[in-house]
């Protein structure tokens, strides 16, 4: 199984500023990396995939990069909506999660 | 406009069955690399993959649960269906079944999840 390990669990951030999570695999996932954004009570909502590639709808705000196993997600200025929970996501042997970022207002 | 919802029981249980239902809309499983996925959530804890289903019969299991799953689909109804067996507390978690758009990509549609509460 690979193992997906985001860090750190939980980020502090003051809106308006940059936040920047990281998400690591056990082995190459080449660019098979997604990134999702959870709020309390709600599905996941896809924000990047092919590690760099913002779904449908994102905001240019929201940006991946990385290849192999080491991977970021950065959000440019923090906005209101923004603070939740982030999961990276790896698809090339079929699919594994992290534990999940915490983005929380400082 | 592509659209999943989870229904079944809110509490089941220790060691009897889970049957959950998918019903979806917006896109059809005949299409080829179009798959249907069940993942759940405990409460508070990360989100884990349980099963797979694409061209209309092709399976994949998670391996530390493949015993225990089953997955089918009634074309007809465009609905999936997972069941589990040999429930136990530990399986309580929001249930969601989500769309793969095309062979060996990510889940891209998402249900709104169902709370599944195992307790005697």
């Amino acid at each position: 199984e690979i193992v997906m390990t985001q860090s750190p669990a939980t980020l502090s951030v003051s809106p308006g500023e940059r936040a920047t999570l990281s998400c690591r695999a056990s082995q190459s996932v080449s660019s098979n990396l997604a990134w999702y954004q959870q709020k309390p009570g709600q599905a996941p909502r896809l924000l990047i995939y092919g590690a760099s590639t913002r779904a449908t709808g994102i905001p240019a705000r929201f940006s991946g990069s990385g290849s192999g196993t080491e991977f970021t997600l950065t959000i440019s200025r923090l906005q209101s909506e923004d603070f939740a929970v982030y999961y990276c996501q790896q698809y090339t042997e079929w699919w594994t999660f992290g534990q999940g970022t915490k983005v929380e207002i400082k | 406009q592509i659209t999943l919802k989870e229904s079944g029981p809110t509490l089941v249980k220790p060691t009897q069955t889970l049957t959950l239902t998918c019903t979806f809309s917006g896109f059809s499983l005949s299409t080829s690399g179009v798959g249907v996925a069940w993942i759940r959530q405990p409460p508070g804890k990360a989100l884990e993959w349980l099963a797979l289903i694409y061209r209309n019969d092709d399976k994949l299991y998670r391996p530390s649960l493949k015993s225990r799953l089953t997955i089918t689909t009634d074309t007809s109804k465009s609905q999936v269906v997972l069941t589990m067996t040999n429930m136990d507390p530990v399986d309580t978690a929001t249930y969601f079944c989500a769309r793969r758009p095309t062979a060996g990509s990510h889940p891209d549609y998402w249900g709104q999840g169902t709370l599944v509460t195992v307790s005697s």
